[in-house]
């Protein structure tokens, strides 16, 4: 168990629609990120918040934001959705953002837009 | 442009022999480098690490290589244990920020 709690598991949607991911990094840590794992892709980064700001964006579509709250929390919306956007979305914390910093990941919530 | 390629998407070995995974990167700026390990249903987890300025480390039977003026990185398992199999992720990152860029992965199954 990384510590790092994500909900829904799994969520089963509509093109067109809404959905938002919500990440609670390990205790203690300051940063989360957003990756996106389509079919066979690697892990890409989409967005870095560390203590409420926004630190990093990666290739996030503009139909999709983040935001982090003053409990760390942090949630990923995701609107407008199309078919391609059925993916694995991980949520992962680290305590700050210096170099080597390990990232902790969750395990995941499955987006299946139909 | 993928910037951390894997070329082999699988690998088998069998039991107690070596596993090596390899990674090639682009971008010369990357300069610390991971190993992320992930099992069905669950999240990666952290392997091992290593540091440009080293070209060498070990943590128990996991050992990676960096070859700097190759671009290139390996992770080696030995023995292999049927608990190995798994989605491997290789992750650079570069002196300008934090924001690990990931491989697509490469599957070993370990053979019993």
């Amino acid at each position: 168990d990384s510590g790092v709690t994500q909900t829904p598991k799994h969520l089963i949607t509509a093109t067109g629609q809404r959905v938002t991911l919500r990440c609670s990094p390990r205790s203690g840590d300051l940063s989360v990120y957003w990756y996106q794992q389509s079919l066979d892709q690697g892990l890409q980064f989409l967005i870095q918040y560390y203590n409420g700001e926004e630190r990093a964006k990666g290739n996030i579509l503009e139909r999709f934001s983040a935001q982090q709250f003053p409990d760390l929390h942090s949630e990923l919306n995701l609107s407008s959705l199309e078919l391609g956007d059925s993916a694995l979305y991980f949520c992962a914390s680290s305590v700050g953002v210096g170099r080597g910093e390990k990232l902790f990941f969750g395990s995941g919530t499955q987006l299946s837009v139909l | 442009d993928q910037q951390v390629k894997q070329n082999s998407p699988s690998l088998s070995v069998q039991e107690g022999r070596i596993s090596i995974l390899n990674c090639d990167y682009t971008n010369s700026m990357f300069d610390y480098f991971l190993w992320y390990k992930k099992y069905p249903a669950e999240g990666p987890t952290f392997l091992i690490s290593i540091s440009s300025i080293k070209d060498k480390n070990e943590d128990g039977r996991f050992t990676v290589f960096l070859n700097k003026s190759a671009k290139h990185l390996s992770l080696h398992i030995v023995p292999s244990q049927p608990g190995d199999s798994a989605v491997y992720f290789c992750a650079a990152s570069a002196t300008y920020g934090q924001n690990f860029v990931f491989g697509p992965g490469t599957r070993l199954s370990v053979l019993p």
